[in-house]
């Protein structure tokens, strides 16, 4: 199957700075991604589509300036947690569908990144 | 807006058969997926319905009931490995989104 690596797997930062993670479609091209956020023991609630060339989609009640979403090429999509607190640590998981496989393909996920704010 | 409902936990002995069940209410209903999550990993796709009916791929299989906006998936010979949390999921017509449901943790007993 398609496959998407997400990076880093886990990180560690100081409360108030800011971090990067990156999704990238390694064998196909992905006009649109999706960053889930993932609390323990807890359902992936989806945080936004993020779209090659475009602004992302915000869900409700997601803070677009907080979270940073660039998908600046049909491979590649990155979050930025801004200005981080203990309170965004969390499981965040990137996914995409690879076009081109009739009615539904299967959504295929990244490994997911352990955010740890100290 | 949209809503699915499955049982937060069940248990099950190994080799046995367990089914689990969800509800869902959507616009824009498209199908209904089911995935597999182990502790600290990515969720894997197990199944899609988009039709009614059941859907069979080895030990598992999913069923759905559009008109009961219902499906479930059904596990059979289960095995130790399968201990895990499942999701059922939807696609909502007009976008690529999958909506999650709250996950069911499968508990197995030797």
């Amino acid at each position: 199957g398609a496959v998407v690596s997400q990076h880093p797997s886990r990180v560690i930062c100081k409360s108030g700075t800011s971090v990067k993670i990156e999704c990238r479609s390694l064998d196909f091209q992905a006009t649109t991604m999706f960053w889930y956020r993932q609390f323990p023991k807890q359902s992936l609630m989806l945080m936004a589509t993020s779209n090659e060339g475009s602004k992302a989609t915000y869900e409700q009640g997601v803070e677009k300036d907080k979270f940073l979403i660039n998908h600046a090429s049909l491979t590649l999509s990155t979050l930025t947690v801004t200005s981080a607190h203990p309170e965004d640590s969390s499981f965040y998981i990137c996914s995409a569908r690879a076009p081109g496989q009739g009615r539904y393909t299967e959504a295929f996920f990244g490994q997911g990144t352990r955010l740890t704010v100290v | 807006g949209q809503s699915l409902e499955q049982p937060s936990e069940v248990t099950a002995v190994e080799g046995a058969i367990v089914q689990i069940n969800c509800t869902y209410q959507t616009s824009g209903f498209y199908g209904l997926s089911w995935y597999q999550q182990h502790d600290g990993g990515a969720p894997t796709f197990l199944s899609y319905n988009a039709l009614d009916g059941l859907e069979e791929t080895g030990r598992f299989s999913s069923f759905l009931s559009r008109s009961d906006s219902y499906g479930y998936l059904l596990l059979q010979e289960l095995q130790m490995k399968d201990s895990a949390s499942y999701f059922c999921a939807v696609k909502k017509g007009g976008d690529d989104k999958i909506i999650f449901g709250k996950g069911t943790r499968l508990h197995i007993l030797p």
